[in-house]
């Protein structure tokens, strides 16, 4: 079966730069687009970002492109977030997910907490 | 953005009764291949959200059979035709036609 586990939340400064991981295991990882999600302490679900199977195309929400980047690599089988000059609204668990076109993602990781907090 | 507007918000329920939460788009989910891309999503307290539907009734497996989902276009339906204690949890729907995609802001199940 899929397994999705993330890494690298920790406690960032406003303006720092993080990056999380997700190391995928139980499926053919390069065969997959995969996404970011993320939910705010106590807050609903909110989409972060696509990459497709092999890396070449990146789909970001707006408030979040230009300050993250969504990045791959097949032979690791883990997949990354990069968060540049995080806001204090950026505090959140991030899930990395499998899927991301056909309009669905099935299989989710437990989640990173993120504090962005000065 | 497609907006996605979940009711009720809240939703009491007794075990062993039905219980039913609303979804409705602000744009079609269907696409040109013929499909629909609505998707339900259970979230048990504390645990990452887990999927029940796609499609807007392919149910996945390992989930019950009292989960069932219905719509078309811009209106969908989660039901449960007899709940019980461990459907506790808040449920979403997320739409994955249109960029970004979204979700609606959730449904709280409770006993």
């Amino acid at each position: 079966e899929a397994q999705l586990v993330e890494s690298g939340g920790v406690l960032v400064q406003p303006g720092g730069s993080l990056r999380l991981s997700c190391a995928a295991s139980g499926f053919t990882f390069n065969r997959y687009w995969m996404s970011w999600v993320r939910q705010a302490p106590g807050r609903g679900l909110e989409w972060v970002a696509n990459i497709n199977d092999d890396g070449s195309e990146t789909y970001y929400v707006n408030s979040m492109e230009g300050r993250f980047t969504i990045s791959r690599d097949n032979a690791k089988n883990s997949l990354y977030l990069e968060m540049n000059s995080p806001r204090d609204e950026d505090t959140a668990i991030y899930y990395c997910a499998r899927g991301g076109e056909k309009g669905t993602v099935d299989y989710w990781g437990q989640g990173i907490l993120v504090t962005v907090s000065s | 953005d497609v907006v996605m507007t979940q009711s009720p918000l809240s939703l009491p329920v007794t075990l062993g009764q039905p219980a039913s939460i609303s979804c409705t788009s602000t744009q079609s989910l269907e696409h040109s291949d013929g499909y629909t891309y609505l998707n339900w999503f259970q979230q048990r307290p504390g645990q990452s959200p887990r999927r029940l539907i796609y499609k807007v009734s392919e149910r996945d497996s390992g989930v019950p059979d009292r989960f069932s989902g219905s719509g078309s276009g811009t209106d969908f339906t989660l039901k449960i035709s007899r709940v019980e204690a461990e459907d506790v949890g808040v449920y979403y729907c997320l739409q994955g036609l249109h960029w970004p995609w979204t979700f609606g802001q959730g449904t709280k199940v409770e006993i």
